[in-house]
């Protein structure tokens, strides 16, 4: 099973700031298969980012995604009131075949 | 617009079956590979099982394997989870998802969400 670890547990930041969250593999993702979703309150998730690095539909250029083999990266440039959730990664791969990340919560601080 | 509504969920005691539905709209149903996945009370998210776009294919997490049953009816625009020998570590909201490929394959990615059914379990 790929393990996908998220870090930091809880990111506490300032509209207008950078945002940089970490997802590490405990074994090598196709960057096909790396997706991005962001979370709200009481909402079903919302795909951000596809194959590592693709917006979805929608989704504003503030926010990127990046990476390759074990460690993959999901920026969001300058902070907007509503970017403030929890994040998952996700991967497609070898059985079972679909895993998340524990999540990253972006909190205002 | 996409839609995906969930209905079904309830609570239920251990040993008991539970049969969700999830209605499709706005898209060629009968083109894509669905999805369940489930979120327990505060924690993260679980992928339950997929089906393929004309029934061909099924997998399961091991966790729920030989006890769901994940079903379509490109008739109806509908996809199902038939869950028996319920246990209290089913208790989640379970969500439909779409899968985002619109060929023969899978792509793993969910593009599209319902907002979700809550099953509980317990005695």
């Amino acid at each position: 099973e790929i393990v996908l670890t998220q870090s930091p547990g809880t990111l506490s930041l300032s509209p207008g700031e950078r945002a940089t969250l970490s997802c590490r593999a405990s074994q090598s993702v196709s960057s096909r298969y790396l997706a991005w979703y962001q979370q709200k309150p009481g909402q079903a998730p919302r795909l951000l980012i596809f194959g590592a690095s693709s917006r979805a539909t929608g989704i504003p250029d503030r926010f990127s995604g990046s990476g390759s083999g074990t460690d993959f990266t999901l920026t969001i440039s300058r902070l907007e009131p509503e970017d403030f959730a929890i994040y998952y990664c996700q991967q497609y791969g070898s059985s079972p075949p679909i895993t998340f990340g524990q999540g990253t919560r972006l909190e205002i601080k | 617009q996409v839609q995906l509504v969930e209905s079904g969920g309830g609570l239920v005691k251990p040993g008991g079956s539970l049969r969700l539905s999830c209605a499709a709209s706005g898209f060629t149903f009968s083109d894509h590979y669905m999805n369940w996945i489930r979120q327990a009370p505060g924690k993260g998210l679980e992928w339950v099982s997929y089906i393929g776009s004309r029934s061909s294919y099924t997998n399961y997490a091991d966790s729920v394997k030989g006890r769901f049953t994940i079903s379509r009816d490109n008739a109806k625009n509908s996809l199902y989870l038939q869950m028996n020998s319920l246990r209290a570590e089913d208790t989640a909201v379970y969500y439909c998802a779409r899968d985002h490929s619109s060929g023969w394959y899978y792509s793993g990615t969910f593009d599209y969400w319902g907002q979700g059914t809550l099953v509980s379990v317990s005695s």
